[in-house]
């Protein structure tokens, strides 16, 4: 089993719909939690990030913890088109001081007008 | 846009060749990492870097090198490149002001041939 499982889609949703994507994990030391997005041949942007437990909300994004299930979410509400691309989990802890984040593979999300 | 560059940024090469890689960084931030990112594997860590002279290895650090000699630029360097290390390549920095985050740079994309 992968410290981080993440479903790579392609998940596909007409506009305006909600959008849920979702990593689990098996670390429990994990205290960090990201999200990045990724459009087609550029490199990751971070897209939010918590610490421990919670929700986190911005804009149109919503990032939920859950680490009695070692469960993270990222919610999209009214998806555009322009919302089209790969969605990375990561997650790290402090482990030896190194700071380096554990990712999820990805999610592609296609949003269809 | 975190001030990184990466350069070149595309590069096709033959089969046993020597190939570096250069990541430019222009806020002076300790931590550094290079990537790969193949389909299916998703991100994976090749080297980083803590400080100038400071380096270790990550998951996928077989056949290559890094440097860092000052302070804002982390070379990764192939020292005989192979088809399988035909991948897309990233650099990170991590700020340390938001956790564990890291932002990434454009990416270069190498092909050996």
């Amino acid at each position: 089993q992968k410290e981080v499982e993440q479903d790579p889609g392609p998940l596909s949703v007409p506009e305006g719909a909600i959008v849920s994507l979702n990593c689990t994990y098996s670390n429990s030391a994990f205290q960090y939690f990201m999200w990045y997005r990724q459009y087609s041949r550029k490199g990751p942007e971070l897209l939010m990030y918590t610490y421990s437990s919670g929700n986190k909300e911005d804009g149109r994004f919503t990032a939920q913890v859950d680490k009695s299930s070692k469960y993270i979410s990222l919610f999209i509400r009214d998806s555009q088109p322009s919302d089209s691309a790969t969605y990375l989990c990561a997650m790290s802890g402090i482990s030896g001081g190194s700071y380096i984040p554990t990712f999820g593979r990805g999610t592609s999300l296609i949003v269809h007008p | 846009d975190a001030g990184i560059t990466q350069s070149p940024r595309h590069k096709v090469t033959e089969t046993g060749t020597p190939v570096t890689l250069r990541c430019h960084q222009t806020e002076n931030h300790r931590y550094m990492y290079w990537y790969r990112q193949d389909p299916g594997h998703g991100l994976r860590l090749i080297h980083y870097s803590y400080g100038v002279k400071d380096t270790d290895k990550g998951e996928v650090s077989d056949g290559y090198s890094v440097s860092r000699s000052k302070t804002e630029d982390f070379l990764l360097t192939l020292e005989s490149a192979t088809s399988s290390q035909t991948s897309v390549y990233f650099c990170a920095i991590r700020p340390g002001s938001e956790g564990d985050t890291q932002y990434f740079g454009p990416g270069t994309r190498l092909t050996v041939l």
